[in-house]
């Protein structure tokens, strides 16, 4: 099945405490995304890959990193989370760039205290 | 600029209404694509349309429907007959050189 997957669905941390949210594709994409959801404030685009160690910043980069080692898979890192990335996180996957349709992951639900 | 606006933040609708969410798009690109999504109250965001600047042709699946009118720079989504499985929020975004999502639509359709 075709399917972008995240890792963990729901993660509360500690201000400080590094993590990494995983994003694997299974369908050979090129283009990869993450972003952030927040009330009042729609999706905001965090960092993209356009293909295997091709990444660029988004809308709201501060205080992440990501990495494009292997085309299947986008890691989120937060090497030190503070309360306002208290968030709903997605992955996208799109065959090529913004102009094709995105596949997004189930979403990861993070709490930083 | 580029920019989506979704005028319509919440709306209610009684099920069998029909029930139309408007998308203005602001872009000076002659090539660009249009999209709309859903997201249910699980949370994931689900593909709907994708529309090029080429094609103002309406399209319709089923209760969707979808009218783009490059005149008034507007890609309005319409559910017809409305279900309470229609609930969400609908997002309407547009791509030319990056891609710029409007800030939802959440419609709740009651029994």
């Amino acid at each position: 099945e075709a399917q972008v997957t995240q890792n963990p669905r729901y993660l509360i941390t500690v201000t400080g405490k590094k993590l990494t949210v995983t994003c694997s594709q299974n369908m050979n994409h090129e283009y990869m995304s993450w972003y952030r959801q927040d009330p009042g404030l729609g999706l905001r685009q965090i960092y993209y890959s356009m293909n295997v160690e091709v990444t660029d910043k988004g809308d709201v980069p501060e205080g992440y990193k990501v990495s494009r080692k292997e085309k299947r898979n986008f890691p989120l890192i937060l090497e030190s989370p503070s309360p306002n990335q208290t968030s709903l996180y997605f992955c996208a996957s799109s065959p090529r760039q913004v102009s094709y349709e995105q596949y997004f992951g189930p979403g990861t639900r993070l709490t930083v205290t | 600029a580029q920019k989506v606006t979704q005028a319509q933040t919440e709306i209610s609708v009684v099920e069998k209404e029909d029930v139309t969410l408007d998308c203005v798009y602001e872009t000076r690109d002659t090539t660009y694509y249009l999209f709309w999504y859903k997201q249910p109250p699980s949370g994931e965001l689900v593909f709907l349309i994708r529309r090029n600047s080429f094609d103002e042709q309406n399209e319709i699946s089923g209760r969707y429907s979808w009218n783009f009118q490059k005149s008034t720079s507007s890609f309005n989504f319409t559910i017809t007959a409305s279900q309470v499985v229609d609930s969400a929020v609908y997002f309407c975004a547009l791509s030319d050189r990056k891609l710029i999502w409007g800030l939802g639509t959440s419609l709740a359709v009651n029994p």
